[in-house]
């Protein structure tokens, strides 16, 4: 059973801002929000992860709601190597549980 | 930082043959290293978790005997396919974790494995 939910896909501008938004209703108090993604044929690449604040590195920044039960995946300025499926998922162990993912197109 | 190889990245074997899959933390210590495996068009799926030492602990429906896992040192697991068949092809992914990486796992590139 999915304990994230993405859009399938979406589209973006290079150059534009992308913002990925994640449901995650059900979170325990103890389970972090972990961002990936996966370039085409490689193995998944670590965005950044959060557990109620906000957080940001040299990536993306990851925006959690009061209550915890959304976040948003922010990169600032989106380039055609950030053409990816992004992986949000919610975790208190090592144990990953990779969904389907949102497939985000960067376009010219 | 954190960077994570595997070997080799695609192998092509007869069926009936078995093959191995190399996995390394370059510049950490692996504490626990994970297999995952990748069907086309498919998200990644949790294979095995192994620690350092001690005996992989493998997923349902993952057949232990056929997929043999060694996580002898810090830095190395090894994936083993026994009697492969065509139908193991697959996408091959190891990631690993350090104890000081809040349960974070850093992925190798994967393994293409496809058996005539």
């Amino acid at each position: 059973d999915a304990k994230t939910t993405q859009p399938p896909s979406m589209d973006c501008a290079e150059g534009r801002a992308a913002n990925l938004p994640c449901n995650h209703s059900t979170i325990s108090g103890n389970e972090y929000v972990y961002w990936y993604r996966q370039i085409h044929s490689q193995g998944p690449q670590y965005i950044i992860h959060g557990l109620k604040n906000n957080e940001t590195n040299e990536m993306a920044s990851l925006i959690i709601t009061e209550d915890r039960k959304s976040s948003t995946l922010i990169l600032p300025h989106a380039t055609l190597r950030d053409t990816a499926v992004y992986y949000c998922i919610v975790s208190n162990d090592y144990k990953l549980s990779f969904g389907a993912g949102t497939t985000v197109t960067v376009r010219a | 930082g954190a960077v994570v190889s595997q070997h080799p990245s695609w192998v092509i074997c007869k069926s009936g043959t078995s093959v191995k899959i190399e996995c390394r933390s370059l510049d950490f210590q692996a504490t626990t290293m994970f297999w995952y495996r990748q069907f086309p068009k498919q998200s990644l799926m949790l294979m095995a978790t192994s620690n350092e030492g001690s005996k992989a602990t493998y997923e349902q429906g993952v057949e232990k005997d056929k997929f043999l896992i060694n996580h002898a040192s810090l830095t190395l697991s090894t994936l083993t396919v026994t009697s492969a068949h065509p139908e193991d092809s697959s996408f091959y992914i190891c990631s690993a974790s350090g104890s000081d990486h809040m349960f974070v796992q850093y992925f190798g590139p994967g393994t293409r494995l496809t058996v005539l």
